[in-house]
């Protein structure tokens, strides 16, 4: 079973310009979560999805971040304007829709976002 | 969330067994205590997860005292591979995982 898929794995951009991340979650997982990681640090939630609504957007910086997950399974991350200090590895995870101990969350490999 | 504390690295020799200790003080009542692990350049990776006792799995056991205010990851005879950041994780919903520094393990032949 293929696991969670992000793309690009790297990205390379000048500071003022947009950029967005693409992922696609385990099939079935109906919970999909945006993390930060900045290097030395654990993963920082940004963004949680429960099917397509957002139902944890609170550590998202709207004014220049923004995701989407129209119909419940791919989602998109943009930023636009990225700035010197959104360099960082923004991963994906994914997990059952279960509010038991059944709620491992499954990692992708990251998008590392470097901007110059 | 319960906030959680583990040592920032540790070292260890193939071969050893490798105790990871977290404290948690503050855990609530439902809460349960997860372990992510993360190799360089990929996504954490669960680990184990318990809720009081001890877990074992294939990978690793889970210690939890009766009180539950600290936990313990046991990896045995650990290997070059399991070089890594070994994270803490204590809630009661997968949902928002606050997932702190992590522990360095970096074993040595």
């Amino acid at each position: 079973e293929a696991g969670v898929v992000q793309s690009p794995r790297y990205k390379i951009i000048e500071k003022k310009q947009p950029v967005a991340f693409w992922c696609n979650p385990i099939s079935g997982h109906n919970t999909l979560y945006w993390y930060l990681q900045n290097l030395g640090q654990g993963p920082e939630l940004l963004i949680r999805y429960e099917n397509e609504e957002a139902v944890d957007d609170s550590q998202l910086p709207k004014d220049r971040f923004s995701a989407e997950r129209l119909k419940g399974v791919d989602s998109t991350l943009k930023i636009q304007p990225a700035e010197l200090g959104d360099s960082a590895v923004y991963l994906c995870a994914s997990s059952l829709d279960s509010g038991g101990i059944d709620n491992e969350q499954f990692f992708g490999p990251g998008t590392r976002l470097t901007v110059l | 969330l319960a906030k959680t504390t583990q040592p920032i690295s540790m070292d260890s020799y193939e071969g050893q067994e490798v105790n990871i200790t977290c404290s948690h003080n503050n855990i609530a009542t439902n809460d349960y205590i997860t372990w992510y692990q993360q190799f360089p350049s990929q996504g954490p990776r669960f680990i184990i997860q318990g809720y009081k006792t001890k877990v074992t799995n294939e990978v690793a056991s889970l210690f939890i005292p009766a009180d539950r205010k600290s936990s313990t990851l046991s990896l045995p005879r650990v290997s070059l591979s399991d070089t890594a950041v070994y994270y803490c994780l204590v809630g009661n919903s997968g949902y928002a995982l606050n997932f702190g520094k992590g522990t360095s393990l970096l074993v040595t032949p």
